[in-house]
């Protein structure tokens, strides 16, 4: 059974300042997702990374990807509030099923 | 970019009546559409995998005669919560793997259902 494991679960963080989540998981898979989600809203979606050492920037927000360890990070460069969600990695369930499991989710807060 | 609507948005029913939520892919056509759960503060559950023109394939612990699932065309799959119960209120999320391009399926924007 695939297990996805974030760390942290939660997360108060100044404004200007870096921090990084880590996402584990279990067992082989060829595509890991970032998601971001604010309350009461449904997912958007940040990267996809497909391949080891993959890396992906959009703004304060970078992806990487190292499938030998199976551990995916997210990485905050000079937080700013915009970025208060929850985020969630996320890894293809597998058997060509590609239904997705979750991990539990980085409650960020960034405080001015 | 790839658009999945969900309707309703929100529904409050009444303890033992059955809610339809429909999800559709707006601008491509989908074999395979996702039903997932959340409940609040938590993670997402993949309850089911809705495949078109077959039965659907459910995750292990959901009731599949609790939880009907119909994909009847490449453009729509509905799910329906029968007998609903209080503890099926949650937030209910479907998503859409496109026929072609990328492997990646794109998110509805979630349906909050109330039983009361």
């Amino acid at each position: 059974e695939l297990k996805v494991e974030q760390n942290p679960l939660f997360l108060s963080m100044q404004e200007g300042k870096n921090y990084t989540i880590y996402c584990n998981y279990s067992t082989t898979s060829d595509r890991l997702y970032w998601y971001r989600q604010d309350p009461g809203k449904s997912l958007e979606s940040l990267f996809v990374l497909l391949s080891n050492g993959a890396v992906k920037q959009e703004g304060r927000l970078m992806a990487s990807l190292d499938t030998k360890a199976r551990l995916s990070t997210l990485h905050i460069t000079a937080a700013v509030h915009d970025l208060s969600a929850t985020y969630f990695c996320a890894v293809v369930t597998g058997g060509g099923a590609d239904g997705l499991t979750f991990g539990k989710g980085t409650h960020l807060i960034i405080q001015p | 970019g790839a658009v999945v609507s969900q309707h309703p948005s929100w529904v409050i029913c009444k303890s033992g009546t059955s809610v339809k939520i429909e999800c559709r892919s707006l601008d491509f056509q989908a074999t395979t559409m996702f039903w997932y759960r959340q409940f609040p503060k938590q993670s997402l559950m993949l309850m089911a995998t809705s495949n078109e023109g077959s039965k659907a394939t459910y995750e292990q612990g959901v009731e599949k005669d609790k939880f009907l699932i119909n994909h009847a065309s490449l453009t729509l799959s509905t799910l329906t919560v029968t007998s609903a119960h209080p503890e099926d209120s949650s937030f209910y999320i479907c998503s859409a793997l496109p026929l072609t391009g990328k492997r990646e399926a794109f998110f509805g924007q979630g349906t909050r259902l109330t039983v009361v």
